[in-house]
């Protein structure tokens, strides 16, 4: 079974802070890595598909950065706002399906 | 264009009753895929359809749980002799083909609560 881990939990950061969480996954038959926000009460939002070591992506104030040879993607949030109070999930695939972390809960205090 | 809707968004039940869960996926997508979401975790794979067909449905806890989409679009997750523990989020999405690369269009999920 493939083992999905994120970190930090949850955080709470200031209005105007950057931040950086981490989800880490097994190196071998890596295929892609999708990043997900999930606000409360919505439905979970696609942010990025991420297939190759090195990648980087960008989306207005979001980026985020993958190594598949050491097993780790960061999202990072430059200028947090509150509205970036969510819940980030990365999902691996495994066969034919995702394989969800547990999602770092993101608190934006204004 | 109209995304992934699922109904009811909220079911409050008693254990031991029956429930059907509904999911209508993006038009055209012939992927679909039923997650659970429990407190504190991400969202647990269930069943993959591709098509009228589950081509995966090794993540259905017991045999309680059965998912149907007869004509290839809506989907039903039915769930039988309901128990506390299946009190969740239930997630439905969607995507154009099913593959690695494919985004996943997630509906706004069923909260199931099991009295």
């Amino acid at each position: 079974i493939l083992n999905v881990e994120q970190s930090p939990q949850s955080l709470h950061v200031q209005e105007g802070d950057s931040t950086n969480f981490t989800c880490s996954f097994p190196s071998s038959n890596f295929y892609a890595l999708h990043w997900y926000r999930w606000e409360t009460a919505k439905s979970p939002e696609a942010l990025f598909v991420m297939t190759l070591n090195g990648d980087e992506k960008k989306k207005g104030r979001i980026s985020a950065t993958l190594n598949t040879k050491e097993g780790y993607s960061y999202l990072y949030i430059k200028g947090s706002q509150p509205e970036d109070s969510a819940t980030y999930l990365c999902a691996l695939i495994d066969g034919q399906n995702f394989v969800f972390g547990p999602g770092t809960r993101l608190s934006v205090l204004p | 264009g109209a995304g992934v809707s699922q109904t009811p968004s909220n079911k409050v039940t008693e254990k031991g009753k029956y429930v059907e869960l509904r999911c209508d996926p993006i038009s055209g997508h012939t992927a679909l895929y039923w997650y659970r979401q429990s407190l504190g975790q991400g969202p647990e794979f269930l069943i993959y359809f591709q098509g009228t067909g589950a081509a995966d449905d090794s993540g259905l806890p017991n045999d309680r749980f059965f998912a149907v989409r007869p004509e290839g679009s809506v989907s039903t997750l039915k769930i039988q002799r309901t128990e506390r523990g299946d009190s969740a989020v239930y997630l439905c999405a969607s995507s154009h083909s099913g593959g690695a690369y494919d985004t996943q269009y997630f509906g706004p999920g069923t909260r199931l609560t099991v009295l």
